[in-house]
């Protein structure tokens, strides 16, 4: 049991390119997240999805796309990288209901560098 | 937009003493509040919650209060130990379900043999 992974783990990129960060959990969780982390910030929501096929905005959607074609994938895209979204990004997952089910995990993060 | 404020940013304790951490909340829809720990280059790790229908909750070394109306909640760390040092993230469930959470901006602990 593997739990929430993240692909790739660091990345540099040039302005301008794009990229695809990978997130794949095997705990049959309904619900995936994307959020960035930077110094001072905390952790903030990108794009969320609440089931297979379904994607939707959080506090920063802006420069990213994302797509769950899969239940236990969740992909996050920058089509055209800007040195802005230079951050660690951390995908996470959870289920519907209370207790032990809303509790997010959280894969182990990218290091993105936009230069 | 809702907002999550945490204080202080950095803490500095020596082992054994006792360590608090606060948090103000906005969205006065907020039910769910996790705290998370964050060592160097890892991933945040749930270490206790508190859901608004509960004042108090502990285990072990750690608590949480949450006082509703004021719309604020603590952490507590009793007897700190060097291991204990990281970053701690308080967070607010959003408006709206899916358990999505605000966070607060962090606050580094140190805790001093």
């Amino acid at each position: 049991n593997a739990g929430v992974t993240q692909t790739p783990k660091f990345r540099v990129l040039k302005t301008g390119q794009s990229m695809t960060l990978l997130c794949a959990q095997d705990m049959n969780h309904e619900y995936m997240y994307w959020y960035r982390q930077d110094p001072g910030m905390g952790l903030r929501l990108i794009h969320y999805s609440v089931g297979e096929g379904t994607t939707a905005k959080g506090e920063v959607p802006d420069g990213y796309n994302v797509s769950r074609l899969k239940k236990q994938n969740f992909l996050l895209g920058l089509e055209s990288a800007a040195p802005s979204q230079t951050s660690v990004y951390f995908c996470a997952s959870s289920s519907p209901g209370t207790g032990e089910l809303e509790k997010l995990f959280f894969g182990s993060g990218t290091q993105l560098s936009v230069l | 937009g809702e907002n999550v404020e945490q204080h202080p940013s950095t803490l500095s304790v020596q082992e054994g003493d006792s360590a608090v951490i606060k948090c103000t909340y906005s969205d006065s829809a907020s039910n769910y509040f996790p705290w998370y720990k964050q060592e160097l280059g890892k991933r945040p790790q749930l270490i206790i919650d508190i859901r608004s229908n509960v004042g108090e909750k502990k285990d072990q070394r750690i608590a949480v209060t949450l006082n509703k109306t004021a719309k604020h909640f603590s952490l507590h760390i009793t007897e700190t130990q060097p291991e204990d040092s990281a970053v701690y993230f308080c967070a607010a469930s959003l408006s709206g379900g899916y358990n999505k959470l605000i966070f607060g901006a962090g606050t580094r602990l140190a805790v001093h043999p």
